[in-house]
């Protein structure tokens, strides 16, 4: 069964203070690991696709990881407009293309 | 923006009831998708169809049934609602089939509250 572990569930940055997240994962095949952020009472909105270890995707002060157990969500100099819930879900082999997602990291960052 | 609408935005219901969420796009895509999420859990499949009349369950199904008559419209019903189904739903599409295809996109999402 595909397992998908993020943590820490919440982390407190002040503006600029550097710090990663971190995605660790299991599963049988994997299609693709996704990164996601998602704001209060809103949608998750895509962020990354990472597809083989050592692969690396940036995004403005965003910069997403992937080994071959887990994935790392770097962010540099945060904002407070970064502060939001960060998900992560895997791809599984086989039919159906569906995704397995963390339980997310809560980021808020301060003045 | 996906081109993905979700209706009703917003539900409250009684226990016993049924209720219908409709999740609408715009840009053909193959593949849809219905997940719930609930506090503690993460964002969990209920259904999902990878074409018109063709579903499948995913890993929290019972209690819910999907119908795709059109490609543009998939819908989730909840036959009898019980207070285990209050939670906020969400829809997703994709396309598999092409470059960067198993990306999932999410819309905005139905809260519903059962009583």
């Amino acid at each position: 069964e595909d397992q998908v572990t993020q943590s820490p569930e919440a982390l407190r940055l002040q503006e600029g203070e550097s710090s990663s997240l971190n995605c660790s994962y299991t599963v049988s095949g994997l299609r693709g690991l996704f990164w996601y952020r998602q704001d209060p009472g809103k949608g998750p909105e895509f962020l990354f696709t990472l597809y083989s270890a050592g692969e690396e995707k940036e995004k403005e002060r965003l910069k997403a990881t992937l080994t071959k157990k887990e994935s790392f969500l770097h962010i540099t100099a945060p904002k407070p407009e970064d502060s939001a819930t960060y998900l992560c879900a895997v791809g599984e082999g086989g039919g159906g293309n569906k995704l397995t997602f963390g339980t997310g990291t809560q980021l808020k960052v301060e003045l | 923006d996906a081109g993905i609408t979700q209706s009703p935005r917003h539900k409250v219901t009684e226990t016993g009831t049924p209720v219908t969420l409709r999740c609408h796009q715009t840009e053909n895509h193959r593949y849809m998708y219905w997940y719930r999420q609930d506090p503690g859990h993460g964002l969990r499949l209920i259904h999902y169809s990878y074409g018109v009349k063709d579903t499948d369950k995913g890993e929290v199904s019972d209690g819910y049934s999907v119908s795709r008559s059109k490609t543009e419209d998939f819908l989730l019903t909840l036959e009898s609602a019980t207070s285990s189904q209050t939670s906020v739903y969400f829809c997703a599409i994709s396309d598999p089939g092409l470059a960067g295809g198993e990306t999932q996109y999410f819309g905005p999402g139905t809260r519903l509250l059962v009583l």
